[in-house]
């Protein structure tokens, strides 16, 4: 059962569009992320955060920004939506443990079409 | 800097075969290891993970792995696979100092009735 949640699921949005994927997590987990996945495709790190008021950029440059006020909250927003930002987004959350950071869990994914 | 690669981007068998999803890491220090499945349309799940201790890991729907440090590799192995195990498999690596979870490539297992 997934403890982290994104919305929406599939989002078709006109270029030029101001938009944000929502992503929550109720695990208390410290660290979050969010990776870009294209069809087919690895997934890149577009953004992290290891907590509230931290962010930090991933290794693909993303033109979307994060923000995470609360712990259990990490939203990404694109102020104008392009069709080169097409694609799927997958949140992400971790905790430290005693053997270090072993638990990774990800939501279902939203996929952004821009048209 | 630590990578992965997955050899192979399509493995097609038949049903009740056996199948073998190859992954490769390379890094400088001690890492952790994942494999994780993603069905269609949806997120990434857990399949198995090496942290220490026995090489060999046993992980959910009958998959298991094996860890070969002087290959540097972690095999996923299943003996007999089912038409439901048709998805994209990931093999990922965690530096286990600077906690940078890394993905290969996914290899698309799909499964012939």
């Amino acid at each position: 059962e997934a403890d982290i949640y994104q919305t929406p699921r599939y989002l078709v949005i006109g270029t030029g569009k101001k938009i944000t994927l929502e992503c929550s997590q109720t695990m208390g987990h410290d660290k979050m992320y969010w990776y870009q996945q294209d069809p087919g495709m690895e997934l890149h790190l577009i953004h992290y955060s290891y907590g509230v008021n931290s962010t930090e950029k991933g290794d693909l440059s993303s033109e979307s920004t994060v923000s995470r006020i609360r712990t259990e909250h990490f939203p990404l927003t694109l102020e104008s939506a392009r069709p080169s930002h097409t694609s799927q987004y997958l949140c992400a959350s971790s905790e430290i443990t005693g053997q270090g950071r072993i638990g990774y869990t990800f939501g279902s994914g939203t996929r952004l079409t821009v048209v | 800097a630590q990578s992965v690669t997955q050899l192979d981007s399509q493995v097609p068998v038949f049903e009740e075969a056996p199948v073998e999803l190859r992954c490769n890491y390379s890094s400088s220090v001690s890492v952790y290891l994942f494999w994780y499945v993603q069905y269609p349309n949806q997120g990434l799940q857990l399949l198995l993970k090496y942290l220490s201790g026995s090489t060999l890991v046993k992980g959910i729907n009958g998959f298991e792995a094996e860890f070969n440090k002087s290959q540097t590799s972690f095999h996923l192995r299943k003996p007999s696979v089912h038409i439901s195990d048709t998805a994209e498999y990931f093999c990922a690596v965690s530096d286990v100092r600077n906690e940078k979870l890394t993905f290969g490539t996914g290899t698309r297992l799909t499964i012939i009735p």
